[in-house]
């Protein structure tokens, strides 16, 4: 089991820009979380999509979006990038209403510069 | 709205050292938690779970409670070890299953 895989590991980007991030939950899991992570700070809560659908979300502007395929993986898309953007971006898998971990990936960085 | 604070924010403790990380929130009305480790620009490693009918949970040298009514948690690592270096996080899931709120860690320095 690969758990959650996210791709790409680090990204530079312009202002402005657009930016996509990937992220394959662990096996079985159909529940996909995304955070944000300033450095020395913990992980922000973005949004949280099951059955293809934002279930949750967080404090975070309409520039960021996210999408879920049927096989479970998910995207964050993040527009009209802004120096503050700059973060590891974090991934997490889950079961929806079950009582157990979560798992993470090893986050995407991305620099805007 | 669910505010977690970990003190201390750092820590220095020679190795072989017993030592307790602690947690609190402000929400009791909490799913599970949940301790993680963070090395360096790296992601997340679960370390241990609190299931919500649980008050406290083992795993080798690592040790983790869970008081609701009085909103915190404490880690608690015996026989600490330079490879035990890392930032240490808790997060609280949402009753709703759902969301997890992070504290902002606490960096352990395990000096050999």
């Amino acid at each position: 089991d690969a758990g959650v895989t996210q791709s790409p590991t680090h990204l530079i980007k312009t202002r402005g820009q657009q930016v996509t991030l990937r992220c394959s939950p662990k096996s079985g899991h159909d529940t996909v979380s995304w955070y944000q992570q300033a450095l020395g700070q913990g992980p922000q809560f973005i949004f949280q999509y099951y059955e293809e659908e934002e279930r949750q979300r967080g404090n975070f502007p309409d520039r960021f979006s996210g999408h879920q395929f049927p096989n479970y993986s998910s995207e964050l898309n993040v527009n009209a990038l802004l120096l503050g953007d700059s973060a590891l971006y974090l991934c997490a898998s889950s079961f929806i209403g079950r009582d157990t971990e979560a798992f993470f990936g090893q986050g995407t960085r991305l620099t805007v510069v | 709205k669910q505010e977690v604070t970990q003190i201390p924010a750092a820590l220095s403790v020679p190795e072989g050292e017993n030592l307790v990380l602690n947690c609190s929130f402000t929400d009791s009305a909490i799913y599970n938690l949940q301790w993680f480790r963070q090395d360096p620009g790296k992601g997340l490693t679960s370390l241990l779970l609190i299931q919500s009918s649980q008050r406290e949970q083992t795993s080798g040298r690592l040790n983790a409670s869970l008081d609701k009514s009085s909103g915190r948690s404490t880690l608690y690592i015996a026989a600490s070890q330079p490879g035990d270096s890392a930032t240490y996080l808790c997060a609280m899931r949402d009753a709703n299953a759902g969301k997890s709120t992070f504290g902002d860690g606490t960096t352990l320095t395990v000096k050999p």
